[in-house]
């Protein structure tokens, strides 16, 4: 079965400070797709990233950074220099091959970024 | 470029009823999704449409069903509807037909049950 674990629930931080969201999966696929996603007030996912099983490397997008660890099954989201754009509920999201399309996401972390 | 349209934005019904909610994939994408996530909640995957058919479904009953017409749009229905049924659909598309995995969702639809 496939599962995601997003144990924070609730994130507070003021602008500019770093924050780490965690994300932790469960899959017996071999060939899995990692994502993040961001769920501002409007409702509307935006997708942020994809990651493939095969590619361990990190990836880093401006402010924002993603470490991915196949050996603790772990996806962590980094973002640097908190804005207060940037608050929101973050979810990150599991699927299987091409095959499974069933797209499991995690319960979701809402960061909030105070002024 | 025009993203994922859904509509309505938000929809009123009795328990009981039926309801029919509808998307419009972004251009160029040929797979549609269907979620429904529930208040403080992730996405719960409902059912994916490719090539006008069903393609795979979640853990929801067969009082959802669903449409894909040939110009890719898609319906979502849910009949008999419980107050448990309240929540925000949310619909995605994609380009499984060229491999491409990611999902790009719309506004959504928030239904309520009363």
């Amino acid at each position: 079965a496939q599962k995601v674990t997003q144990a924070q629930t609730e994130i507070s931080v003021v602008e500019k400070e770093d924050v780490t969201l965690d994300c932790v999966y469960e899959t017996r696929d071999t060939t899995y797709y990692l994502f993040w996603y961001k769920q501002p007030p409007s409702g509307e996912l935006v997708f942020l990233i994809r990651r493939n099983s095969f590619d361990e490397q990190n990836e880093i997008s401006g402010r924002y950074s993603w470490n991915f660890q196949k050996s603790t099954s772990s996806f962590n989201f980094t973002i640097t220099a908190s804005q207060v754009v940037d608050s929101a509920v973050y979810f990150c999201a599991l699927r299987g091959p091409y095959n499974n399309n069933d797209m499991r996401f995690g319960a979701g972390t809402r960061l909030t970024v105070k002024p | 470029d025009a993203g994922v349209t859904q509509s309505p934005t938000h929809l009123i019904k009795t328990r009981g009823q039926q309801v029919t909610l509808r998307c419009s994939p972004k251009s160029g994408h040929d797979t549609v999704s269907w979620y429904q996530q529930a208040l403080g909640q992730g996405p719960q995957f409902i059912f994916q449409y490719y090539e006008e058919e069903e393609r795979q479904r979640g853990n929801f009953p067969d009082r959802f069903s669903g449409h894909q017409y040939p110009n890719y749009s898609s319906e979502l229905n849910v009949n008999a509807l419980l107050l448990g049924d309240s929540a925000l659909y949310l619909c995605a598309s994609s380009s499984e037909g060229q491999g491409s995995y990611e999902q790009y969702f719309g506004p959504g639809t928030r239904l309520t049950v009363t």
